[in-house]
């Protein structure tokens, strides 16, 4: 079966601080890993993905993940957390299937 | 750049009314699919599709029904709405290969009083 966790509800960081939201993973095949985020009222929007290849993926407004297959982790990361990365981040995965399995997400608070 | 639209936004439904929640996607996606969100739950899939005529349960279809006559489309529809049923609902789509993220709409929020 294919899982996702997402262990912490809450992460808060300062303003330019670094942040990481972390996510691991269970499949039984070769994950295909994304993350995405939600502003309030608005539908998720697509970060990165990672498919294969280099372990760390960078994706849009500076972000980048890391993949690491011995730990099944794909933990979210920004070198320097700006007010307006505060939402809903949601880890999902994806094997050959037709589903996407998501976690429960985890609320950014970036605190000016 | 319309992407996944969803309508209406918002709703109020009584118990035991029926409704249909419309997505329409203009990218040529063959696989569509639709979402609750609940509060601290994260989305669980209803029903998907992988192209027109073809539909799949997901982890929570009961209560729901949905169609695919074309591409674009692919609405929701609640029978005999329960206090159960009220979440938010996404639409998303997808081209089919695994690799390929999902687009999705910017919900349906629904009330069953």
């Amino acid at each position: 079966a294919q899982s996702v966790a997402q262990p912490e509800d809450q992460v808060n960081v300062a303003e330019g601080n670094p942040l990481t939201v972390k996510c691991t993973y269970s499949v039984s095949g070769n994950p295909y890993l994304f993350w995405y985020v939600q502003y309030p009222n608005r539908g998720l929007q697509f970060l990165l993905k990672y498919i294969t290849g280099d372990n760390l993926v960078k994706g849009s407004y500076g972000f980048e993940a890391e993949f690491n297959k011995s730990q099944t982790s794909f933990h979210l990361k920004k070198p320097s957390a700006l007010v307006s990365d505060s939402a809903l981040y949601f880890c999902a995965v994806r094997e050959t299937g037709n589903q996407f399995y998501f976690g429960t997400g985890t609320s950014l608070t970036v605190i000016p | 750049n319309a992407g996944v639209t969803q309508t209406p936004k918002f709703r109020i439904l009584k118990i035991g009314q029926s409704m249909t929640l419309q997505c329409a996607q203009d990218m040529n996606h063959n696989y569509m699919y639709w979402y609750r969100q609940d509060p601290g739950m994260g989305l669980k899939l209803i029903y998907y599709s992988v192209g027109a005529g073809i539909t799949d349960k997901g982890e929570v279809p009961n209560g729901y029904n949905v169609s695919r006559s074309t591409t674009e489309d692919f609405p929701l529809r609640l029978e005999l709405a329960a206090p159960s049923q009220t979440s938010v609902y996404f639409c998303a789509s997808s081209q089919g290969s695994s690799n390929q993220p999902q687009h999705f709409g910017d919900g349906t929020r629904l009330s069953i009083l």
